[in-house]
């Protein structure tokens, strides 16, 4: 079964630090992956896909992807209060898109 | 605007009530499925259709079923709701089943009593 792992949390970081986020995959033929951010009881959003090795980066974000160890992070800096949410990492399935189950994070003033 | 609408946003029901959550989404998306999300247990999949009468099997597909009459609608239905389906749904969809971004409905909390 084709799998994305993260860990759950939370990771507390203060304001104005650098939020970092992993997730793992198990199948080496991935090709894309999207970080999604979810407000407690709301409905996914995107923040960012990847589809090549390396770094990718859009405002305060930087999505990084290692094929060869088969991880993908996302970076967030100057990280804010509103950044606390759920960050869902996904990749592909057999079928289907496959969810980590989200890590915690929590920015504290 | 591009949206997945989904109906009802909450809803509160009795055990063995026939119940329908319905989605529908206005990008003519060829990819549509249906999640439910518990504590702990992050997104799962119940049942995804791929085009028009064409569904599957998700992950958690067991007391659910599903419709794709038309490209645009994708509703779930509970034929005989259980305490143990309380929880949050969410129906999305996408052009293509992977390497696309997947649009989420606005989730609908269900209560079964």
């Amino acid at each position: 079964q084709k799998e994305v792992e993260q860990n759950s949390g939370p990771l507390s970081v203060p304001e104005g630090a650098i939020a970092s986020l992993n997730c793992t995959y198990s199948d080496r033929g991935s090709q894309s992956f999207f970080w999604y951010r979810q407000y407690s009881g709301k409905s996914p959003e995107l923040i960012m896909f990847i589809y090549s090795n390396g770094d990718k980066e859009d405002g305060r974000f930087t999505a990084q992807l290692n094929k060869a160890s088969q991880y993908v992070s996302l970076l967030i800096r100057d990280s804010q209060p509103s950044d606390s949410a759920t960050y869902l990492c996904a990749g592909p399935g057999y079928s289907t898109l496959t969810f980590g189950k989200g890590t915690m994070l929590l920015v504290s003033p | 605007e591009a949206q997945v609408t989904q109906n009802p946003r909450y809803l509160i029901t009795v055990t063995g009530k026939k119940l329908t959550v319905t989605c529908s989404q206005n990008m003519n998306h060829e990819y549509m499925s249906w999640y439910r999300q518990d504590p702990g247990l992050g997104l799962r999949q119940i049942y995804y259709s791929m085009n028009v009468e064409v569904t599957d099997k998700g992950d958690v597909p067991e007391g659910y079923k599903v419709s794709r009459k038309e490209k645009r609608n994708f509703p779930l239905i509970l034929e005989s709701p259980s305490p143990n389906q309380t929880s949050l749904y969410f129906c999305a969809s996408s052009l293509a089943a992977q390497n696309t971004e997947a649009f989420f409905g606005q989730g609908t909390r269900l209560t079964v009593v």
